[in-house]
């Protein structure tokens, strides 16, 4: 079945360090890849997408390029901030899994000043 | 302005009681979804409905009733309660099935006593 794999956490940072965190899948068929980042106390948001092989989606200076090859959906940022703390989720949609996003375990990310 | 909005935030009940979480979006969104997220901020999908119509049941206990009146709101209700059910709650829409971007509200905590 489809699945998401992500480094488990908790990950944390000094403010301005380069922050990368691992997402692999599994899906039959083209999934649709996402990151959605949870801040404390609130609902989840999208953070950036790619819905074929080799797209990059970005936001926020946050990137993550859809790897065919490799399955994996990494999310890099360059220079991290402490506002930059939450719980980040990678997901996937497939045509298969109709009506059904399928998450990872999400990595909690703090960032110290 | 709120795109999806669901009420309580909190809920704290004893075992054994019923309540409902209400979910409403004004996103015109065709497909709406529960989600329940665990203490480990695990995220597993319980129902989708796409225009009023059942999609989804994630082998949920059917004490756990899911009521769409038009396609704007998803209601939740929860039948003898037990303490394995406090979590919190999210409810999310998307334009359409499986492959677009979902819109999460801001989560029903919910704790049983």
């Amino acid at each position: 079945g489809n699945s998401v794999t992500q480094m488990e956490g908790p990950v944390t940072l000094s403010e301005e360090a380069f922050l990368t965190i691992n997402c692999t899948y599994t899906a039959t068929g083209y999934p649709s890849l996402f990151w959605y980042v949870q801040y404390p106390g609130e609902g989840l948001q999208l953070l950036l997408k790619a819905t074929k092989a080799d797209d990059k989606g970005s936001n926020k200076g946050f990137e993550a390029t859809y790897r065919k090859e490799t399955t994996s959906f990494h999310l890099e940022k360059g220079s991290v901030q402490v506002s930059d703390s939450a719980v980040y989720f990678c997901a996937l949609t497939t045509y298969s899994s109709a009506s059904k996003i399928i998450f990872g375990s999400g990595t909690r990310l703090s960032i110290r000043p | 302005d709120t795109a999806v909005s669901q009420t309580p935030k909190y809920l704290v009940t004893q075992m054994g009681n019923d309540k409902s979480i209400k979910c409403e979006q004004n996103l015109g969104h065709d497909t709406m979804y529960w989600y329940k997220q665990d203490s480990k901020k695990f995220l597993k999908i319980m129902f989708s409905y796409n225009n009023k119509e059942l999609i989804i049941n994630e082998t949920v206990p059917n004490r756990f009733s899911p009521k769409s009146p038009d396609k704007a709101h998803l209601n939740l209700h929860i039948n003898s309660l037990e303490l394995g059910d406090s979590a919190v709650y999210f409810c999310a829409s998307s334009l359409a099935e499986g492959a677009a971007e979902a819109f999460f509200g801001q989560g029903t905590r919910l704790t049983v006593v």
